[in-house]
């Protein structure tokens, strides 16, 4: 029952380099989510996705990429890594509820710093 | 532009005590307001929702309640225990295709002994 899984769980780059973050669920969830998390800001949303082919920028795209090749799998890519972006990244996908509403299933996140 | 306002930042309750935890959103567009719970080393997964429709909503120790006119809601969190000791993140969105999820800043519960 593996839910959302992301690899790798840390990372350390040096500025510049580049680097892909893989997110893979087992849901069959339509949505997914990459968010990145920082002391006293919460969660932003970097780029989403509503289905295998198609994705769309969120509040903080900047300096992003992604990908959904496949409905199971979304990479999130970083092609100049900047400091700015030490964070932690975490996957989501969702499916909608009972309630009718969307119900996010949170990956355990990826611990990335930009030196 | 910050849609969610979560207060406060962090809490320190006694085991036993209330904790409170408030949150206030601009857009009246939102009609479903989620919490969610992350523990140290893990992603945030979902505690409690509520619709705007109904003004309290109870799930065992967890209550929200809900101040459409103020645009307010809260967590309480009965009889908090050293367990609960996490950061708490209130969420609102809006019925559609796509509901983008608008998180507030967060709160750091910490339950001490």
């Amino acid at each position: 029952n593996a839910g959302v899984t992301q690899t790798p769980k840390f990372r350390v780059l040096k500025t510049g380099q580049s680097m892909t973050l893989l997110c893979a669920q087992d849901m069959n969830h339509e949505y997914m989510y990459w968010y990145r998390q920082d002391p006293g800001m919460g969660l932003r949303l970097i780029h989403y996705s509503v289905g295998e082919g198609t994705t769309a920028k969120g509040e903080v795209p900047d300096g992003y990429n992604v990908s959904r090749l496949k409905k199971q799998n979304f990479l999130l890519g970083l092609e100049s890594a900047a400091p700015s972006q030490t964070s932690v990244y975490f996957c989501a996908s969702s499916h909608r509820g009972y309630d009718g509403n969307e119900k996010l299933f949170f990956g355990s996140g990826t611990q990335l710093s930009v030196l | 532009q910050q849609q969610v306002k979560q207060s406060p930042q962090s809490l320190i309750v006694q085991k036993g005590g209330i904790s409170i935890i408030n949150c206030a959103y601009e857009n009246t567009a939102f009609d479903y307001f989620p919490w969610y719970q992350q523990f140290p080393g893990k992603g945030p997964a979902l505690l409690i929702a509520i619709r705007p429709d109904v003004s309290e909503k109870k799930e065992g120790r967890f209550t929200i309640s809900f101040n459409k006119s103020a645009k307010q809601f809260s967590l309480h969190i009965m009889d908090s225990q050293p367990g609960d000791s996490a950061t708490y993140f209130c969420a609102a969105t809006q019925s559609g295709g796509y509901q983008k999820v608008t998180f507030g800043t967060g709160t750091k519960l910490q339950v001490i002994p």
